[in-house]
């Protein structure tokens, strides 16, 4: 039982390229999300999928896309990226549906992408 | 609208003492509180949790809240802090029937001193 994966654990990127990070849980939640955290900004969120099936936007999601490609995994896409986006990037996943917020949420190790 | 504030950037206490760290909230309705832990260079670890059952929280390493409707706090306790323990941690608020309105503070980054 791995619990939260997420690939790569570091990216370096020049300004307007692309990349994908990869997200997947073994433990058949229903609910996964995509964070960044900076520094002395705690965690915001950038996109979650309540189900398999649905995504939507969080606090940022600007430059960002999401695919929820099956109940495990839940990727996210910079189609060109920003210095801004500079980050270190976490998934985490959640066992219930969107209606239930009493859940614990479980977090990868994270990704640090630097964009130059 | 609901937030999160933990009121402490950083804390530093010697090993053997007590920890505080402290959180307030403000949310509309009934909200769900949790401490998260990030050890560094690790993903958040969940240490305890309070969901409208008893408002004295046990958590893992010895670590406790309490839930103070009145103050609208939920700080976080431990007897004697440990080298261990030095991490940053989160406050997180949630409102019931929106698993998407989940709301981190910003973090306590805690030092222990030898």
């Amino acid at each position: 039982n791995a619990g939260v994966t997420q690939t790569p654990k570091f990216q370096v990127l020049k300004t307007g390229q692309s990349m994908t990070l990869q997200c997947a849980q073994d433990m058949n939640h229903n609910s996964m999300y995509w964070y960044r955290q900076d520094p002395g900004m705690g965690l915001r969120l950038i996109y979650y999928s309540a189900s398999e099936g649905t995504t939507d936007k969080g606090e940022v999601p600007n430059g960002y896309n999401v695919s929820r490609l099956n109940k495990r995994e839940f990727s996210l896409r910079l189609e060109s990226a920003a210095p801004s986006q500079t980050s270190v990037y976490f998934c985490a996943s959640l066992l219930g549906l969107a209606a239930t917020s009493t859940d614990t949420q479980y977090f990868g190790p994270g990704t640090r992408l630097t964009v130059l | 609208a609901q937030s999160v504030t933990q009121l402490d950037s950083h804390v530093s206490v010697s090993e053997g003492t007590p920890v505080l760290l402290r959180c307030n909230y403000s949310s509309s309705y009934s909200p769900s509180l949790f401490w998260y832990v990030q050890h560094p260079n690790k993903g958040l670890q969940l240490l305890l949790k309070y969901t409208s059952a008893a408002t004295l929280v046990k958590g893992i390493n010895g670590f406790e809240a309490e839930f103070k409707k009145s103050e609208t706090s939920f700080h976080l306790t431990k007897p004697s802090a440990h080298m261990s323990d030095a991490a940053e941690y989160f406050c997180v608020v949630t409102q019931y029937s929106s698993a998407s309105k989940i709301i981190f503070g910003s973090g306590t980054r805690l030092s222990i001193r030898p």
